[in-house]
């Protein structure tokens, strides 16, 4: 395992409910990322944090919303997704800054919106 | 902004044979390239990483990956493929100016025994 813990793996929801996705690192880390993965195509970066500050949204719709408490969890909470919203969303960390860091990744959340 | 390119969908081999899976990337300075795999159910894995220095890279499970600053690519390789090593591969880069990591679209990697 890599350390970085996601919940639920699986997520059916509706267009008009309310979920929440979760992510825990148990690596020191102070840089948190969640990304969305669709078939055949390259992962897309959605939001960043360092030290639990937001540092980057890469024009994702409002019906994403991400939280960061502490810089060892983050959430993304979902509300009246559309279902092009169905892919994996995956969750990394790794050490904050402009080094050549790694990220590691936790398993994923596979969300089909109906 | 730096972005990567995989070119092939995906790539088969026998194993034993040789493998080669290509990346090319672009970046306005000095890179950062990755490799990742990633298995069924799982998340991206980290291979190996360039930062400077040699062009030929060693990473884990027998991988290595050859940077060719002229060619700007980052081809990944195994002397001699495995059934297991059948999965989805990713490229990635970071200019060393900024804090994104831009990935490839992946790779489909089957090894048939």
């Amino acid at each position: 395992e890599t350390g970085v813990t996601q919940t639920p793996r699986h997520l059916v929801m509706g267009m008009t409910n309310k979920k929440s996705l979760k992510c825990e690192q148990h690596l020191g880390h102070n840089a948190m990322y969640w990304y969305k993965q669709s078939a055949k195509k390259p992962l897309e970066l959605m939001f960043v944090y360092n030290f639990k500050e937001q540092t980057e949204n890469n024009s994702v719709p409002s019906r994403f919303s991400p939280e960061c408490p502490n810089s060892s969890h983050l959430f993304l909470h979902l509300h009246t997704l559309q279902p092009e919203d169905s892919a994996l969303y995956l969750c990394a960390s790794s050490q904050p800054g402009q080094g050549a860091y790694e990220q590691y990744f936790g398993p994923g959340t596979r969300l089909t919106v109906t | 902004a730096q972005s990567v390119a995989q070119p092939e969908d995906q790539v088969n081999v026998a194993e034993g044979n040789p493998l080669t899976v290509k990346c090319t990337y672009s970046v306005s300075g000095n890179p950062y390239l990755f490799w990742y795999v990633q298995y069924p159910n799982r998340g991206l894995q980290f291979l190996l990483k360039y930062i400077t220095g040699d062009n030929l890279v060693k990473g884990s499970y027998g991988f290595e990956a050859e940077f060719n600053k002229s060619q700007t690519s980052f081809h990944l390789k195994k002397p001699s493929a495995l059934v297991s090593d059948s999965a989805l591969y990713f490229c990635a880069v970071r200019d060393l100016n900024n804090n994104d990591m831009r990935f490839g679209a992946g790779t489909r990697l089957t090894v048939k025994p």
